[in-house]
Order: C-alpha cells, then sequence, then structure tokens
C-alpha cells in the first residue's frame, strides 16, 4: 500500500492567495483527520471526517479554512486568503473507524510570505 | 480523553534501553494508552498501544502500572535512528478515532 499521500509537499505562496491542500487516504479507511503542526502550537487537529462526513471542525481556527471530502479517496484543506500566520506543516492522517491506529501522511510544508 | 505528562526531553545512548514516562492520572477505565512518534519532518507514526495488560510488539514494549496511572514505553536497543519525540496519548476507542497530541518527549539517542 502507498500510505496516505499528500500534495503538494511544499508550497511557498504569498498572503491573500488561496491555498489547497489535497490528501489521499489508505484505502478503505474510512476515516481522515487533518493537523497543523507549529513549534509555538505543536500538533492541533483541525478537522476529521467519517465515512465522508465532517464530524468536528472545532480546531479549525477560523473561516479562512475549509475542509471537503467528496468523496472516500480525497480530500482538500482549503485556506483563502492565505495570511502568514498559517505558515505550518499540515498533516493528514487517515484510520478504519474503531481499529487502533492513524497513519499518517508526509505532510504539506506550507509557507506564506 | 485524559490528559497526560511526559517530560519534555530524554538522553539515550546508542545500544542501551530508552525508557520514556508518561503520566496519566485521571485516565478512565475504557481508555487506552497509546504510543506515537514522530522524526523529524515526517508525520507522525503509531508505534504500540495497551490497556492494562503489558504489550510488546517488534518496535517496543509498553508497561502500564497496575492502578494504570502511568505507563513506560520501553526501546529496548536504541538506535540512533529511534531520535524522534514521542507522544503518550491516553483516549477511549469510540466510533471517532479523534487523537490529541501533546508536546511530547523528545528523545535523543548519543553515539
Amino acid at each position: 500500500d502507498a500510505g496516505v499521500i499528500q500534495s503538494p509537499r511544499h508550497e511557498v505562496t504569498e498572503m491573500g492567495q488561496e491555498v489547497t491542500l489535497r490528501c489521499k487516504p489508505i484505502s478503505g479507511h474510512n476515516s481522515l483527520f487533518w493537523y497543523r503542526q507549529t513549534m509555538m502550537r505543536g500538533l492541533e487537529l483541525l478537522i476529521y471526517f467519517n465515512n465522508n462526513v465532517p464530524i468536528d471542525d472545532s480546531g479549525m481556527p477560523e473561516d479562512r479554512f475549509s475542509a471537503k471530502m467528496p468523496n472516500a479517496s480525497f480530500s482538500t484543506l482549503k485556506i483563502q486568503p492565505s495570511e502568514p500566520r498559517d505558515s505550518a506543516v499540515y498533516f493528514c492522517a487517515s484510520t478504519l473507524t474503531g481499529p487502533d491506529t492513524q497513519y499518517f501522511g508526509p505532510g504539506t510544508r506550507l509557507t506564506v510570505l | 480523553d485524559a490528559k497526560t505528562t511526559q517530560p519534555p526531553s530524554m538522553d539515550c545512548a546508542e545500544g542501551r534501553a530508552a525508557n520514556l514516562p508518561c503520566n496519566h492520572s485521571t485516565i478512565s477505565g475504557n481508555e487506552y494508552v497509546y504510543w506515537y512518534r514522530q522524526i523529524h519532518s515526517q508525520g507522525p507514526q503509531y508505534i504500540i498501544h495497551g490497556l492494562k495488560n503489558n504489550e510488546t510488539n517488534e518496535m517496543a514494549s509498553l508497561i502500564i502500572t497496575e492502578d494504570r496511572k502511568s505507563s513506560t514505553l520501553i526501546l529496548p536497543h536504541a538506535t540512533l535512528r529511534d531520535t524522534a519525540v514521542y507522544y503518550c496519548i491516553v483516549r477511549i476507542k469510540t466510533s471517532y478515532d479523534k487523537v490529541i497530541f501533546g508536546p511530547g518527549t523528545s528523545l535523543s539517542v548519543i553515539p
């Protein structure tokens, strides 16, 4: 299995631009999670989906952030407009509901200038 | 989910056992203890989990005290590649696998 796939791996953009991060979960997994990691705040859960439905988005920092999961094999995290404080590594993870472990992708390093 | 307390950093000599402690004094009866680690610039990686019995797999051993208020992750023969941040998490195995990561322990394996 290829594991969780994220794209792009690195993104540099200017303040005010729209940014879209993509995630392909492991085939057969039905829960998907978006995390953000910074030095100051550590690893934060932003939102998670179960069977393509958003279950808890309380971690989404503000309305500039939105996430979708149109099908079981694809999810996006969008930031519009982006700000320098959004600079972070964004991780996607997937799991089977109920069983043990989350499998994380390699992350997208976002830099907003 | 119960909160956990871990030392912020630890050193371990290469080839020796690394023992990483975690306190979870408010753990409830249906909460499991999970360990993940994050090697620099990579996503977190699952290591092991347990409820009340000690567990062992190819990566590590997990020792949970009888009162379940603390646990220790043991890497029996630490290598340089084990240098990482180790996260101890307690959570209920509910329908939705929400995982909250604390600051973890930064383990440095020294040659």
